[in-house]
C-alpha cells in the first residue's frame, strides 16, 4: 500500500511568482485535504477536495486554489506569492470526507 | 479565534518520566479528538484518538484523558523515551453531521533527555 506522496519536497520562489504543489493520495482514498504549516505552528486547513469538487475551505484568499483529478491525486496552486506564504504545505488523504487523515511529508516552500 | 488551545509550548522530561500535554476547546459540537506526533522533516502521524463518550483511552505508553464537562483533554506519555522527542499536536474534528475539517493546536515540542 503506497502512502501519501508529495512533490516537490523543497522549492524556492520569489515574491509575485506562482507555484504548483502536487499530491498523490493513498491507495483507496478519495478525499484530499491541504494544510499550511508555518514554522513553529500547527497545520492550518486550506481546503479539501472530495470526488474532484472543493468541499470546504479555510481562511485563505482566492489566490490559493486547487484541483483534484479522477485518480484522486491533487494539486495546490498559489498565485502572486507573498513572503508570508513561506511554509510547509501538507497534503492528507482520507477515505471519505470525515475519515482518518494520512499525511504526506510535505513540500517546503520558501518565498524570497 | 483559536478553537483549540494547547499547552505547554515546550516540555523537557527525564527519561522514564511522565510527559503531560493539555488541550482545551470551546465548541461542544466536536466529536473526535486525536493527537498527532510530528518528527522533524516529516508530516504529522496519528498517535491516538478518543471520542467524547469515553473518559480515557490507553494504547501502550500513551493515554488520552478526556473531560467533557471541562472541554479539556490531555495526552500522557508514560515511561518517556528519547525516541518520543517530537512535536505533539492535539486536534479537534467534527465527523458527524455537518463534518468540519481537522483543527490543530499550536503544538508542544517534547524533549526527553537521558
Amino acid at each position: 500500500e503506497t502512502g501519501v506522496t508529495q512533490s516537490p519536497t523543497h522549492l524556492i520562489k520569489t515574491r509575485g511568482q506562482q507555484v504548483t504543489l502536487r499530491c498523490s493520495s493513498q491507495s483507496g482514498h478519495n478525499t484530499v485535504s491541504w494544510y499550511q504549516q508555518a514554522l513553529g505552528q500547527g497545520p492550518q486547513f486550506i481546503f479539501q477536495y472530495y470526488r474532484e469538487e472543493e468541499n470546504g475551505r479555510g481562511n485563505f484568499p482566492p489566490r490559493f486554489s486547487g484541483l483534484q483529478f479522477p485518480n484522486y491525486s491533487s494539486e495546490l496552486n498559489v498565485n502572486a506569492l507573498e513572503l508570508d506564504d513561506s511554509a510547509l504545505y501538507l497534503c492528507a488523504s482520507s477515505f471519505e470526507r470525515a475519515g482518518e487523515l494520512f499525511f504526506g511529508e510535505g513540500s517546503r516552500l520558501t518565498v524570497l | 479565534q483559536q478553537q483549540v488551545k494547547q499547552s505547554p509550548q515546550s516540555l523537557i522530561v527525564q527519561k522514564g518520566g511522565i510527559s503531560i500535554i493539555n488541550c482545551a476547546y470551546e465548541n461542544t459540537a466536536f466529536d473526535y479528538f486525536p493527537w498527532y506526533q510530528q518528527f522533524p522533516g516529516k508530516g504529522p502521524a496519528l498517535l491516538i484518538a478518543i471520542r467524547p463518550d469515553v473518559s480515557e483511552k490507553k494504547e501502550g505508553r500513551f493515554t488520552i484523558s478526556f473531560n467533557k464537562s471541562a472541554k479539556q483533554f490531555s495526552l500522557h506519555i508514560m515511561d518517556s523515551q528519547p525516541g518520543d522527542s517530537a512535536t505533539y499536536f492535539c486536534a479537534i474534528h467534527r465527523r458527524g453531521s455537518g463534518n468540519t475539517p481537522l483543527v490543530f493546536g499550536k503544538g508542544t515540542r517534547l524533549s526527553v533527555i537521558a
